[in-house]
């Protein structure tokens, strides 16, 4: 398995301004994902983030608003930028150490008024 | 594309009883996991179980064991000697085993399991 950790746990933000959310893996893996889950609905892929290269977007992701950094092998961070209310969600990232199971860091509680 | 329906959107079970969430699943693969995660009010996702699509054993951990049909594409989760600790809300996975990009989940909507005491 693995441990991850997120920072921030939880927010309030303002909208039009721009948060960073960080996850840190406890060993080197090669794919980190970011999920969004909406208030009430399912996990929904925003970006697979490979260290060394770009991070490759789902449909209805765009870089510009959710831009992605994969510096080294156990960190990554997920930029929410000019957030809107509808931006409101639970952020998560996950990692895929070695047994093809995905395992979740704790979340980010986003809250955008 | 890969999708996973679980058509239960609420389910309750009594403390010590037994209780299957559904889950079917649509693909044209043939090679592929399958995974239950939990994900309690703390909002952490925890994994269950999970399936190989080339294994014709159903998995099995502890109390938790999966129904894997996959002529049917089915993919139930058999809790039992439920406890209060059970209470949450069951996401069901779809993965592709063929690797590079694709090795994202598929989630279902999800069934929130309620534990009467």
């Amino acid at each position: 398995s693995a441990v991850i950790s997120q920072k921030p746990s939880r927010d309030i933000c303002q909208r039009g301004t721009s948060l960073t959310i960080q996850c840190q893996v406890d060993s080197q893996v090669t794919m980190m994902f970011w999920y969004r889950q909406q208030p009430g609905q399912s996990l929904t892929l925003i970006a697979t983030a490979n260290q060394g290269s770009e991070a490759t977007y789902e449909s209805g992701f765009v870089i510009d608003k959710f831009p992605i950094s994969r510096p080294n092998l156990t960190f990554s961070t997920l930029t929410v930028s000019n957030m809107s209310p509808e931006d409101s969600s639970i952020y998560l990232c996950s990692v895929t150490p070695h047994d093809e199971t995905q395992y979740f860091g704790p979340g980010t509680r986003l809250l955008v008024l | 594309a890969q999708t996973v329906t679980q058509s239960q959107p609420e389910m309750s079970v009594q403390e010590a009883e037994t209780v299957t969430l559904s889950c079917t699943y649509d693909t044209s693969e043939s090679d592929y996991y399958l995974f239950w995660y939990k994900q309690p009010p703390s909002r952490q996702m925890i994994l269950v179980i999970r399936q190989e699509a080339y294994k014709q054993q159903n998995a099995t951990e502890n109390r938790f064991s999966v129904n894997f049909q996959k002529a049917a594409k089915s993919f139930s989760l058999k809790i039992s000697d439920s406890q209060l600790g059970d209470a949450a809300m069951y996401f069901c996975a779809y993965r592709t085993a063929s690797g590079g990009s694709n090795y994202k989940l598929t989630f279902g909507k999800g069934t929130l399991l309620t534990v009467n005491p």
